[in-house]
């Protein structure tokens, strides 16, 4: 069965540091692939997204994400976090259109200021 | 409409009653997912709808859960004889069900069963 893996559970980190959220798929074929957040109280809404084409991906707000096909990973990355980057951050997978969405557990991520 | 809407945004019932939880997706998106997210358990997949079919079920987790999808718009997931176990929050997203495309998600609804 497809499956998403995401690294780390909790990352506190200092405003100005810099990101990265691991995330591996378990599935060999075609992908789509979508980094969700939710900041506190809010729905999920889509950061960004993955189809084909160039492999490194820019979404809103700074954040990037790089497509590694030989590793199945689809990591999320931000130079220099700021407070307001505080939510739960999902990595999610599907197939070609037909097939369910499949997500990761999510990462939290707490920004100090 | 202009989002996906789910309602009730909260429900407290009691253990054994059963619960319908409601999605209007966003019109003309064909694809609807359930998902169940409990804490430290990410999103949950639990069922796919293309039209008014499921061609995946497979995450529905006992057969106390359905869904059913008509007009290919308006989704019921319900939950018969609800246990503590099920209480979470409940999210629906929809998508245009074709290639390269994102899901847009509704703010979902709260169950909590006492």
């Amino acid at each position: 069965a497809q499956s998403v893996s995401q690294h780390n559970h909790h990352v506190i980190l200092s405003e100005a540091a810099s990101l990265e959220l691991g995330c591996n798929y378990s599935y060999g074929g075609t992908v789509n692939l979508f980094w969700y957040v939710q900041y506190p109280g809010q729905h999920l809404q889509l950061l960004l997204k993955y189809f084909s084409g160039d492999p490194l991906v820019k979404g809103i707000k700074g954040f990037e994400a790089e497509f590694i096909k030989s590793k199945f990973s689809f990591n999320l990355r931000k130079p220099s976090v700021q407070w307001s980057d505080t939510a739960e951050y999902f990595c999610a997978v599907t197939r070609q259109a037909g097939t369910a969405l499949i997500f990761g557990k999510g990462t939290t991520l707490s920004v100090s200021s | 409409g202009a989002g996906v809407s789910q309602s009730p945004s909260n429900k407290v019932t009691e253990k054994g009653k059963d619960v319908e939880l409601r999605c209007d997706p966003i019109s003309g998106h064909t694809a609807l997912y359930w998902y169940r997210q409990s804490l430290g358990q990410g999103l949950e997949f639990l069922i796919y709808f293309q039209g008014n079919s499921a061609p995946d079920k497979s995450g529905l987790p006992s057969d106390r859960f359905s869904a059913e999808r008509t007009g290919g718009s308006v989704s019921t997931l319900t939950i018969q004889r609800t246990q503590q176990e099920d209480s979470a929050v409940y999210l629906c997203a929809s998508s245009l069900g074709r290639r390269n495309t994102e899901a847009f998600f509704g703010q979902g609804t709260r169950l909590t069963v006492v």
